[in-house]
């Protein structure tokens, strides 16, 4: 199994470009997260999915957007990036269940906003 | 609020000495802990979970709802745990898994 995987590694966009972050899983999770980790800070929710067809907010989600249309895909979406963006996103996975808090992280995409 | 607060942000030790890294939380409810370990140039990947109760590479953590801490211990540092360390908590029985984390902690053992 691959996991989880990002794609790209790193980005470099211009103040107002749009681009999609990509995370698949093919561990059958249905649930899914998008976190981003600022220079010194714990890493924040920014949006989640329960399965597919079902995405909410997290702690952080304004400027971006998520869909879900397979268990497998969890695209992020920046529409007009900005400076504060500039982080490390993070995507990960779990199964549900009490048991099973374990949440799986990809490698990580660095993005830069300039 | 909920928040996990990890007051280090690096602690240094020599290869053999004791390691405590420090977690505390606010919670209203029933909390489940977490401390996620990150390699050098590795994934994020759980270390423990306080409701396992186990040792994972020598390091153990006990909840303390007392003191509302969840400290991550190990009696002697390897070089190897040379790593950073990152507090979570999450709802017990929660629906959706969300994780709170810390700020994290570098762990730097030195020979």
């Amino acid at each position: 199994n691959a996991g989880v995987t990002q794609t790209p590694k790193f980005r470099i966009l211009k103040i107002g470009q749009s681009m999609t972050l990509q995370c698949a899983q093919d561990m059958n999770h249905n649930y899914m997260y998008w976190y981003r980790q600022d220079p010194g800070m714990g890493l924040k929710l920014i949006y989640y999915s329960v399965g597919a067809g079902i995405t909410d907010k997290g702690e952080v989600p304004n400027g971006y957007n998520v869909s879900r249309s397979t268990t497998e895909d969890f695209p992020l979406r920046l529409e007009l990036a900005a400076p504060s963006q500039t982080s490390v996103y993070f995507c990960a996975s779990s199964f549900p269940g009490q048991d099973s808090y374990e949440q799986y992280f990809g490698p990580g995409t660095r993005l830069t906003v300039t | 609020a909920q928040r996990v607060t990890q007051p280090e942000k690096l602690l240094s030790v020599f290869k053999g000495a004791p390691v405590e890294l420090k977690c505390n939380y606010s919670y209203s409810g029933s909390p489940e802990l977490f401390w996620y370990v990150q390699y050098s140039r590795q994934r994020l990947q759980l270390l423990l979970r306080h409701i396992s109760r186990e040792s994972i590479k020598g390091f153990t953590a006990d909840l303390n709802k007392g003191e509302t801490s969840f400290h991550l211990k190990k009696p002697f540092a390897q070089e190897e745990d040379s790593a950073m360390y990152y507090c979570a908590l999450s709802q017990y029985g929660g629906a959706t898994n969300k994780l709170i984390f810390g700020t994290g902690t570098l762990l730097a053992v030195q020979p």
